[in-house]
């Protein structure tokens, strides 16, 4: 399985909106509604921050929303915050209990 | 409060074996799958695998099978990734992490085992 395509970098001015893409086929984005976003600061373990395509574990801000279409999922951070400035990965459920992560997008807060 | 604590940082040869470990505090050990991700020095996120401690059944990424072992011992609420013969190539942080019931997804972290593998 390859890993899921997601731009190696993202930025946007606090306040606005951001949107990252997570692109994978139809064996893994595409044929299940099992996909996760997890943020992760600089010598931090990752976070759960969205799962089942737009799902927010309790604690997370609603500034985080997800979607999906087709084999493409999304991650939109609204209102920007510094905080927010981090690497961002998109994981998939690809069937057979086997999972895929995308290579990253490192979001930088202007 | 769910927590899961690695062991700590290791430093090998290559050839050498090693098992690091993941110890759950908190939540029912045995109802839980736990997985284990690789991240290579400035690199993404790499699912290895992952072990339901209630039975020991596992499932490896084609990438690592055969590469490590994932074990569990349910007695004390701890999860395992050995390794029988390391490789430069296998220096990386290491993070073990649990996986929710019913979705895919892994809600809880621990800290990161950072193996360095060097002559």
């Amino acid at each position: 399985q390859s890993a899921l395509t997601q731009p190696p970098s993202a930025s946007g001015s606090p306040g606005q909106s951001v949107t990252f893409s997570c692109t994978g086929t139809s064996s893994d984005v595409g044929g299940y509604n099992y996909v996760s976003w997890y943020q992760q600061h600089p010598g931090r373990a990752p976070k759960l921050m969205i799962y089942e395509v737009n799902e927010r574990p309790s604690g997370v801000p609603d500034r985080f929303s997800g979607s999906k279409s087709g084999n493409t999922a999304s991650l939109t951070v609204s209102g920007l915050q510094a905080e927010d400035e981090a690497d961002y990965y998109c994981s998939s459920y690809a069937g057979s209990n086997n999972l895929v992560f995308g290579g990253g997008t490192k979001l930088t807060v202007l | 409060e769910v927590q899961l604590v690695q062991s700590g940082a290791e430093v090998k040869k290559p050839g050498e074996s090693l098992k690091i470990s993941c110890k759950d505090s908190g939540y029912s050990f045995t109802s839980y799958w736990i997985g284990w991700v690789r991240q290579l020095p400035g690199k993404g996120l790499e699912w290895m695998g992952i072990i339901y401690p209630g039975d020991s059944k596992t499932k490896y990424s084609p990438s690592f099978q055969g590469q490590v072992t994932i074990s569990a011992d349910k007695s004390i609420t701890t999860a395992y990734l050995q390794w029988s013969s390391l490789k430069a190539s296998d220096t990386a942080m290491y993070y073990c992490a649990r996986r929710l019931t019913e979705t895919p997804a892994f809600d809880t972290w621990g800290q990161g085992t950072l193996v360095t593998v060097s002559s």
